[in-house]
């Protein structure tokens, strides 16, 4: 079975640093682009950032650009989020989730399956 | 930045149909997934590449794309069905969700 389980959430004062993982098992996670989307409380989905399944291209939303950096380890199948200068605005559940490509190319995705999600709460 | 926008609320009786729009600038040239996101739960793929249906979700969900709009069809919709619903997309490799609509089976 394809399970996604995230890890590290907590409260974290504005300012601080956080760092979440994600243990994928049930399939190959070098195979895959990799996603971090978040969700602040009774809001919608935002599209936090994405990594190549071997690590060389990386992108993210303009809003956490410079503060959070996404990261993976293939050989111990996981994947990062390494969250720093925190602001109020980051509280969200934060889930990751495979990035499954159509074509060669990866021309389409999309994310399936996805973790429980784990809530970070920015607050003093 | 690019955006999709998406009905706040959607209403329907059970066994009807439900339509949940999702506009955005020339999205026809883009492909278009749709997810599911019960109360309290993660969200889940119903439809990918604009038409397609994952493995297990029930044949009642249908997509399509057409100029600027992408549409979820919902056919005979069912209690279980009631949940917030997301489009989504790629804009220059950024990811874009739309504002999501919640669908009520009343």
């Amino acid at each position: 079975e394809v399970q996604l389980v995230e890890s590290g959430g907590g409260l974290v004062q504005p300012g601080g640093s956080l760092g979440l993982s994600c243990a994928a098992s049930g399939f190959t996670l070098s195979s895959y682009w990799m996603t971090w989307v978040r969700q602040a409380p009774g809001k919608g989905l935002e599209w936090v950032a994405d990594i190549k399944p071997d690590g060389s291209e990386k992108y993210y939303v303009d809003s956490v650009k410079g503060r959070f950096t996404i990261s993976r380890d293939n050989a111990k199948n996981s994947l990062y989020l390494q969250m720093n200068s925190l602001r109020g605005e980051d509280t969200a559940v934060y889930y990751c989730a495979r990035r499954a490509c159509g074509g060669a190319t990866c021309s389409s995705s999309w994310f399936d399956p996805w973790g429980q999600g784990t809530l970070v709460t920015v607050s003093s | 930045s690019y955006e999709l926008t998406q009905p706040p609320s959607v209403s329907v009786s059970p066994g009807q149909t439900a339509s949940i729009t999702c506009s955005g600038d020339k999205l026809r040239g883009k492909y278009a997934c749709w997810y599911q996101q019960r109360p309290g739960q993660s969200p889940v793929l119903v439809i990918y590449e604009d038409t397609k249906r994952p493995s297990g979700i029930p044949e009642r969900f249908s997509g399509s794309n057409s100029g600027n709009t992408a549409t979820l069809t919902i056919s005979g919709t069912q209690a279980m069905d009631e949940a917030d619903y997301y489009c989504q997309t790629w804009d220059t490799s950024t990811g874009v969700f739309g504002t999501g609509t919640k669908v009520t089976v009343l």
